[in-house]
């Protein structure tokens, strides 16, 4: 049964600070790996993919590595800001099934 | 633009009541999911549809039903609601059956069971 977790849970930094989140899964027969963003009250939002074939994704600050061997995801966070606060969840999808497999998420503060 | 809604935001009831969340989506995708999310155990996958007609049971299905009669609309039902259902209840859709595609996610819905 894949199993997906997320270290640290809880992560606080100063302004300006690169940061590395942490995801590793346990069977890395997957089709690809998806980082969400998740602001308290609201729903997630789709940060980054990472096919299974690929390497890594990025878009603006947000650089995200997946490694399958090592059954292991970074998600790299540039120049931190306040406003990037919030919880990051990463997911992935074994097979071609759609299920979403979820961790249970870093909580980041920024601070200013 | 396209979007996915839910509604109700926030919902109160009581054991044994039938419950209905509704969600819809206007990206006219194929593929539809309901989440649960709770503290200590993340988000878990209730049911799934890849069409119409057609819906699948995830991780956590005992207690709820869905049914897909179009492609906009995957509603969940709470058949007789429970304390333990007290959740934050998430539905999704992607474009591809191939597990390829970005899953978009809906505002969510809070449920208090009493």
């Amino acid at each position: 049964k894949q199993e997906v977790t997320q270290i640290p849970a809880a992560l606080s930094v100063p302004e300006g600070e690169n940061l590395v989140l942490n995801c590793s899964f346990t069977d890395s027969a997957i089709y690809n790996l998806q980082w969400f963003r998740q602001d308290p009250g609201k729903g997630l939002t789709s940060l980054l993919l990472i096919q299974s074939s690929q390497r890594e994704q990025t878009s603006g600050r947000l650089n995200a590595s997946l490694d399958k061997s090592s059954g292991r995801s970074t998600l790299y966070i540039a120049a931190s800001q306040p406003g990037d606060s919030a919880t990051y969840l990463c997911a992935v999808i074994g097979g071609a099934t759609n299920k979403l497999i979820f961790g249970t998420g870093t909580l980041l503060a920024v601070q200013p | 633009d396209a979007e996915i809604t839910q509604s109700p935001r926030h919902k109160i009831t009581e054991t044994g009541r039938q419950v209905t969340l509704a969600c819809h989506q206007t990206w006219n995708h194929n593929n539809m999911f309901w989440y649960r999310q709770d503290l200590g155990h993340g988000l878990r996958l209730i049911h799934y549809s890849y069409g119409v007609q057609d819906t699948n049971k995830g991780e956590v299905s005992d207690g709820y039903s869905v049914s897909r009669s179009n492609t906009e609309d995957l509603p969940l039902t709470l058949e007789s609601a429970a304390s333990s259902q007290t959740s934050v209840y998430f539905c999704a859709s992607s474009e591809s059956r191939q597990g390829q595609a970005t899953q978009y996610f809906g505002p969510g819905t809070r449920l208090l069971v009493l």
